[in-house]
């Protein structure tokens, strides 16, 4: 299943690093959403963006920078992580109706650890 | 109180046995609702769709009560496949206007045993 694709795979930085997470959506959605995945958490929404406009940001650390350069591709860009940051990092698609949303649709991950 | 609740399990069960989970939310005003299943270590993937009038797929059956606020899963002669977690999401709007959010549970973990 390729609807949603996430590079890295795994990442392992140092908190002085800088990296970047990518995802791409080839399913034609309007709405892409970045998500962080600790053990035994919920879900954590961080961001969301439609049609390229940020339209939420769940009060994540500045040290998390998004970037959404069209409608098929999202960024999260990292710089002097904390080792807490350390998670799984999903991000999703979905296609948004005039009065729904519709399912979302979920890449593989990039599993982060942060030394 | 958290926006969407679900009892964490494990649930232990003997393959072919019948189980149900249940999915309590907060916000009355919820519009949209999923159940997802999660294996370990890899993303969620859609499991179905809940409506008011209840919907089966298969050895599932999900149901939606709006005046309760619950959603349930029930899973028929279970099988070792269907162990993971399954994670129940409710949408909602956002604060912009035209806007959703998804609302995840923190799952309910299936294992099912030989």
């Amino acid at each position: 299943e390729t609807g949603v694709t996430q590079t890295p795979r795994h990442l392992v930085m140092g908190m002085t690093n800088k990296k970047s997470l990518k995802c791409e959506q080839h399913l034609g959605h309007n709405a892409m959403y970045w998500y962080k995945q600790s053990a035994k958490k919920p879900l954590e929404l961080m961001f969301v963006y439609n049609f390229k406009e940020q339209t939420e940001n769940n009060s994540v650390p500045s040290r998390f920078s998004p970037e959404c350069p069209n409608s098929s591709h999202l960024f999260l860009h990292l710089h002097t992580l904390q080792p807490e940051d350390s998670a799984l990092y999903l991000c999703a698609s979905s296609q948004w109706g005039t009065t729904k949303q519709e399912t979302q649709y979920f890449g593989p991950g990039t599993r982060l650890l942060v030394l | 109180r958290k926006e969407v609740e679900q009892d964490p399990g494990p649930f232990n069960v003997p393959e072919g046995a019948t189980v149900a989970f249940n999915c309590t939310y907060s916000n009355s005003a919820s519009q949209s609702f999923f159940w997802y299943r999660q294996d370990c270590r890899k993303e969620p993937k859609l499991l179905m769709s809940v409506y008011s009038s209840g919907n089966e797929d298969g050895r599932f059956t999900a149901q939606l009560n709006r005046a309760s606020q619950y959603i349930s899963l029930l899973i028929r002669d279970s099988k070792l496949s269907d162990s993971a977690t399954y994670l129940c999401v409710v949408t909602q709007k956002g604060v912009l206007s035209g806007t959703y959010k998804y609302i995840f549970g923190t799952g309910t973990r299936l294992k099912v045993l030989a």
